[in-house]
């Protein structure tokens, strides 16, 4: 089936650190999508990336879909970013399009 | 835009007993998932519905897990009877097939405990 690999599993970073989170995919993508889940389980949309580059503030992310890998690029790192990272990627286009999910990067900023 | 909605937040039950989640997507959304999120692991999807009909439940344990979206909005999601391994997060998920960006927004959850 999809296969869906996230690394590194953990990363314990300072403060101001800049950060590249990785997914790994088995298949073609139909969907790729990166979110950072909160302290209270809640998944939070950070970009719906299944190709190319797209940027927002200090985040950014970079899918290549022919070398089925993306990126997730963190700079000048806040405590606040810290919490799980997950990339879930789809691979039907024809309807049945749920997403299959990493186990996640655990990212720790420290102050 | 409201995001999609669930409740309850938290649930604590037996084993054996029954729950029932519900979701509510955001407004005009035709596509809705379910998803299973154990501890320490990705979600899992249990089962997509197209409008009030299903489009996938391949992952769907049928023996005790249900799911119903009767009038193609609000669904229900129920677990009869529980098993200790059904603690977890169940997450509702849904979005806007047919755009160019097809992009899945998800609730808060609801976190389940199964003594």
């Amino acid at each position: 089936g999809i296969q869906v690999e996230q690394s590194p599993p953990d990363l314990i970073l300072q403060e101001g650190a800049n950060s590249t989170l990785r997914c790994n995919f088995s298949d073609s993508v139909n969907n790729l999508q990166w979110f950072h889940q909160n302290p209270w389980g809640q998944l939070i949309n950070l970009f719906y990336i299944p190709s190319g580059t797209k940027q927002n503030g200090r985040l950014s992310a970079t899918t290549v879909a022919t070398e089925r890998y993306s990126l997730l690029y963190i700079s000048s790192s806040q405590t606040t970013d810290s919490g799980v990272y997950f990339c879930g990627k789809s691979h039907s286009g024809g309807g049945a399009d749920g997403l299959t999910f990493g186990k996640g990067t655990h990212l720790i900023i420290q102050p | 835009e409201a995001g999609v909605a669930q409740s309850p937040r938290y649930k604590i039950i037996e084993k054996r007993q029954s729950v029932a989640f519900w979701c509510n997507p955001i407004s005009g959304h035709a596509t809705l998932y379910w998803y299973q999120q154990i501890l320490g692991q990705g979600p899992k999807l249990l089962i997509q519905f197209q409008n009030n009909g299903v489009v996938d439940d391949s992952q769907l344990p049928k023996d005790r897990f249900s799911a119903e979206r009767l009038k193609g909005v609000d669904s229900t999601l129920k677990i009869q009877p529980a098993k200790l391994e059904d603690s977890a997060v169940y997450l509702c998920a849904s979005s806007f097939p047919g755009r160019l960006i097809d992009e899945q927004f998800f609730g808060p959850g609801t976190r389940l405990t199964v003594l």
